[in-house]
């Protein structure tokens, strides 16, 4: 059974700092998404990751993806508010009928 | 452009209670079609994906079942709701293997 594990969980943060989250997976893959999920509201895409080394970036967030390591980070350079919501990667692991989640990390920048 | 159709926004059903969840699609032919939850606190999980008018794969065994009767219709359904069907429901599409887009969702809560 795939696992999907991202740390940390919960992260308050203050702006203008800079970190990373963490996405692991147990099997192989070479597909995974960032989405975004503001409180109370549906998902949003952020970036689809479709090859070892891939690295996307827009704005403050840049994601990269290391399939050898089953290894995914979310980068937030000088975070501003508007970031507080909860991040999930997702794993492809069914020939892209499927995919499997994260528990999510749910950020909160403060001033 | 595409878009996707989900309702109701927000539904509140006592124990034993029927279901029914409706999500279209438009803007798109023959999508794959996928209903997610969301429990407080946790992360999505995979419910049913569709690929095509009638075929349903089931990810996790429980009182839901779901049905594609069109091509652009998806719908989740239960005969008596259970507490533990509390949730975040999330219908979602996709046309390539490359990312899915989300409804709005749906807040049950079964009382």
């Amino acid at each position: 059974e795939l696992k999907v594990e991202q740390n940390p969980l919960f992260l308050s943060m203050q702006e203008g700092k800079n970190y990373t989250i963490y996405c692991n997976y147990s099997t192989t893959s070479d597909r995974l998404y960032w989405y975004r999920q503001d409180p109370g509201k549906s998902l949003e895409s952020l970036f689809v990751l479709l090859s070892n080394g891939a690295v996307k970036q827009e704005g403050r967030l840049m994601a990269s993806l290391d399939t050898k390591a089953r290894l995914s980070t979310l980068h937030i350079t000088a975070a501003v508010h508007d970031l507080s919501a909860t991040y999930f990667c997702a794993v492809d692991v069914n020939s892209g009928y499927a995919l499997n989640f994260g528990k999510g990390t749910s950020l909160l920048v403060t001033p | 452009s595409q878009t996707i159709h989900q309702w109701p926004a927000t539904l509140v059903q006592p124990v034993g209670s029927p279901l029914s969840l409706e999500c279209t699609v438009e803007g798109t032919s023959n999508p794959n079609l996928y209903w997610y939850r969301q429990a407080a606190g946790r992360g999505l999980q995979l419910l049913f994906y569709s690929v095509g008018i009638g075929q349903i794969s089931s990810e996790v065994p429980q009182n839901l079942s779901a049905s594609r009767p069109q091509d652009r219709q998806f719908i989740l359904s239960s005969k008596k709701l259970l507490l533990s069907d509390s949730g975040f429901y999330l219908c979602a599409w996709s046309v390539s293997e490359v990312k899915l887009f989300f409804g709005s969702g749906t807040q049950l809560s079964v009382l």
